[in-house]
């Protein structure tokens, strides 16, 4: 089945130290999203990226979607306190459908 | 608040009754989505509309559970006959755009639990 990967499960980082998730696809998709939960919270939109290779830059995250658009991976750069939640990223395989990753928990040491 | 609105925001409710949740999109969002979120995992897809027309439902979705969308509006989810099993998070979510692109912008949620 279409399933999206996503490692690691959770992240504990020293504040200002940087974090990385990772998301993988067995199969090509058309484009992949990311999300932020924070505890207690809805998921909340990030980015979207479409084109292979594609990288997007939202102040201190860095977004990339591979050059086969079969994986993706979101970078924050001097983590702060208000990072901590799950990122998901959200794979669409051509059709409606969003498919979510299992989602990276971050937490923040002060 | 314009944002994606749910209701009830819990529900508890003792196995082998039934239960309805109410969603309300962004107003001129066509598209609207159910999801399912059970602890430490992602959303899974259940269904979607475009308007009133439901479009897709995914094989988690049993013949207990149904979804409308009746004036291309709100949305009620209903679940017959709960089970244990079905007590998660259910979320809705709606978007403008066509195809699955842009933004899905995302209710609380209604946290079922059932006894």
């Amino acid at each position: 089945g279409q399933q999206v990967m996503q490692i690691p499960q959770y992240q504990h980082v020293q504040e200002g130290e940087d974090f990385t998730t990772y998301c993988n696809s067995s199969t090509t998709l058309s484009n992949i999203q990311w999300y932020k939960q924070r505890p207690g919270g809805h998921p909340v939109f990030l980015i979207q990226l479409v084109k292979s290779g594609e990288v997007k830059k939202q102040k201190r995250l860095t977004f990339q979607f591979g050059e086969a658009k079969k994986n993706s991976s979101l970078h924050i750069t001097a983590t702060q306190t208000t990072d901590v939640g799950t990122y998901f990223c959200a794979g669409l395989f051509g059709n409606e459908k969003l498919t979510f990753g299992t989602g990276t928990r971050l937490t923040i040491i002060p | 608040d314009t944002g994606v609105s749910q209701d009830p925001r819990h529900k508890i409710t003792k196995r082998g009754q039934n239960v309805t949740f109410r969603c309300d999109p962004i107003s001129e969002h066509n598209r609207l989505y159910w999801y399912r979120q059970t602890l430490g995992q992602g959303p899974e897809f259940l269904t979607y509309f475009q308007n009133e027309a439901q479009l897709e439902k995914s094989r988690l979705l049993s013949d207990r559970f149904s979804a409308e969308r009746p004036k291309g509006s709100f949305s009620t989810l209903e679940i017959q006959r709960t089970e244990q099993g079905d007590s998660a998070m259910y979320l809705c979510a709606s978007s403008p755009l066509a195809g699955g692109l842009g933004e899905q912008f995302f209710g609380p949620g209604t946290r079922l639990t059932v006894l």
